[in-house]
């Protein structure tokens, strides 16, 4: 089974509005995390915001929140008042334990329209 | 602080050669974790060390090996490339063990490995 699903291959935002990207995960684990990455088309992984899985609060960083809802096993990436520079693939990522071994989505290719 | 440093960025190499790529970790970071990114797989694990111990493994063969130094720097090598070894490899620097400092992970800007 697929520890990390994303069902959008693609989007399309206009600027300055919102945007939730989707993420479904899979374990059985009681303590993991969450990740978000940013990769633009120079392939560089840029770390936008974590949730722990007892975590009690969604975290936000900036312009980025994380709507974490346990029960339904989702982890949806929001970034409000979105910019031309939010175009790239994002991926969602889980760890679970502290070891560093991820499992990555196959990641959303956001568009930002003018 | 610095960031992850991977190097060389780009790499061509022959068919049946091997090759050996670095990753520098965070300062303080003792975990590097190791990827294949390719635009059929996606991104797929390969192996993950700390302190100097491979600690998880990936489903790749044998011809994928890395090692961590002392200094928490790890290498991965390629034996005897083959032209489905092209791809992106990515490694994320993670502190790797218990503790507020393990909320992150970051990872190089990649380097890209053309087999022709």
């Amino acid at each position: 089974a697929q520890k990390i699903t994303q069902t959008q291959p693609g989007m399309f935002v206009q600027e300055k509005e919102a945007v939730t990207l989707d993420c479904t995960y899979d374990t059985s684990d009681q303590s993991y995390g969450l990740f978000w990455y940013k990769q633009p088309s120079s392939g560089e992984m840029i770390f936008l915001i974590y949730q722990g899985s007892y975590d009690e609060q969604n975290a936000t960083e900036g312009r980025y929140s994380l709507n974490f809802q346990k029960a339904r096993k989702s982890a949806n990436l929001v970034i409000s008042a979105s910019q031309l520079g939010d175009s790239a693939m994002y991926f969602c990522a889980m760890r679970e334990g502290y070891f560093n071994k991820f499992y990555f989505g196959s990641g959303t290719k956001l568009n930002v329209k003018p | 602080k610095a960031g992850v440093t991977q190097t060389p960025r780009y790499l061509i190499k022959t068919r049946g050669q091997q090759v050996t790529l670095s990753c520098s970790p965070i300062s303080g970071h003792r975990s590097v974790s190791w990827y294949q990114q390719t635009p059929g797989q996606g991104l797929q694990f390969l192996f993950e060390y700390f302190s100097e111990t491979q600690r998880n493994k990936g489903n790749f063969p044998g011809r994928f090996s890395g090692r961590q130094f002392s200094n928490s720097r790890s290498e991965m090598n390629v034996s005897t490339l083959e032209l489905g070894d092209s791809a992106l490899y990515l490694c994320a620097s993670s502190w790797g063990s218990v503790g507020e400092g393990n909320t992150e992970a970051f990872f190089g800007q990649g380097t890209r490995l053309t087999v022709v």
